[in-house]
């Protein structure tokens, strides 16, 4: 199994323009999650879906979208970027355990995203 | 949005200390408890689950403690190794059944094991 793979693994992007970062699974889990990753700040939640077809907001949403047409896929879209998206970008998946809710995170390598 | 706090923020130790760090959250909205360790340049890698008050997990050297009445997780190191220098994470998540993936992060204790 592969994991949880993410592309690209870096980018540069200016001011306004949009993109998407990919992320894939192979485990069959079904919860996936956006995090960020800045200085100082820990990780931060954007976005998670628990399941396909159903996505929700986390701690910082504003300016992503996402949505999950598969089990394996979770990609992230940056609207129209600004320099305060210069981030590290981690995305996450799971599995159901019952009534405690989720086992733990499998994450994958990142995307270190620059906006100039 | 739930609170998760972790201290200290920053630790250095010699080669063979113990040493211990604190994860402390809301016991009113326990659900789960998570621990991962973040190598520099990599990804975080989880050590521990806990849901139970009272839970105690152990791998190999590194052992985790749960108290949800409370609101804290201690997770213990014996004999600190250099390969042991990492960021040390916990996360908690709401008690909602269908929300099981949202995981809130506390910033970390970064440990330094010098040899």
């Amino acid at each position: 199994n592969a994991g949880v793979t993410q592309t690209p693994k870096f980018q540069v992007l200016k001011t306004g323009q949009s993109m998407t970062l990919q992320c894939a699974q192979d485990m069959n889990h079904e919860y996936m999650s956006w995090y960020r990753q800045d200085p100082g700040m820990g990780l931060r939640l954007i976005h998670y879906s628990v399941g396909a077809g159903i996505t929700d907001q986390g701690e910082v949403p504003n300016g992503y979208n996402v949505s999950r047409s598969t089990t394996e896929d979770f990609p992230l879209r940056l609207l129209s970027a600004a320099p305060s998206q210069t981030s590290v970008y981690f995305c996450a998946s799971s599995y159901y355990v019952g009534t405690s809710g989720a086992g733990e995170q499998y994450f994958g390598p990142g995307t270190r995203l620059t906006v100039t | 949005i739930l609170n998760v706090e972790q201290s200290p923020q920053s630790l250095h130790v010699q080669e063979g200390d113990s040493t211990n760090f604190t994860c402390s959250f809301p016991s009113s909205n326990f659900y789960a408890l998570h621990w991962y360790r973040w190598e520099t340049a990599k990804s975080p890698e989880a050590l521990f689950v806990m849901t139970l008050n009272g839970d105690e997990k152990k791998k190999g050297r590194i052992s985790a403690t749960l108290n949800t009445k409370e609101g804290y997780s201690y997770l213990y190191i014996k004999g600190s190794q250099p390969e042991d220098s990492a960021t040390y994470l916990c996360a908690s998540g709401p008690p909602i059944y269908n929300q099981g993936g949202k995981l809130i992060f506390g910033q970390g204790t970064e440990l330094s094991v010098k040899p």
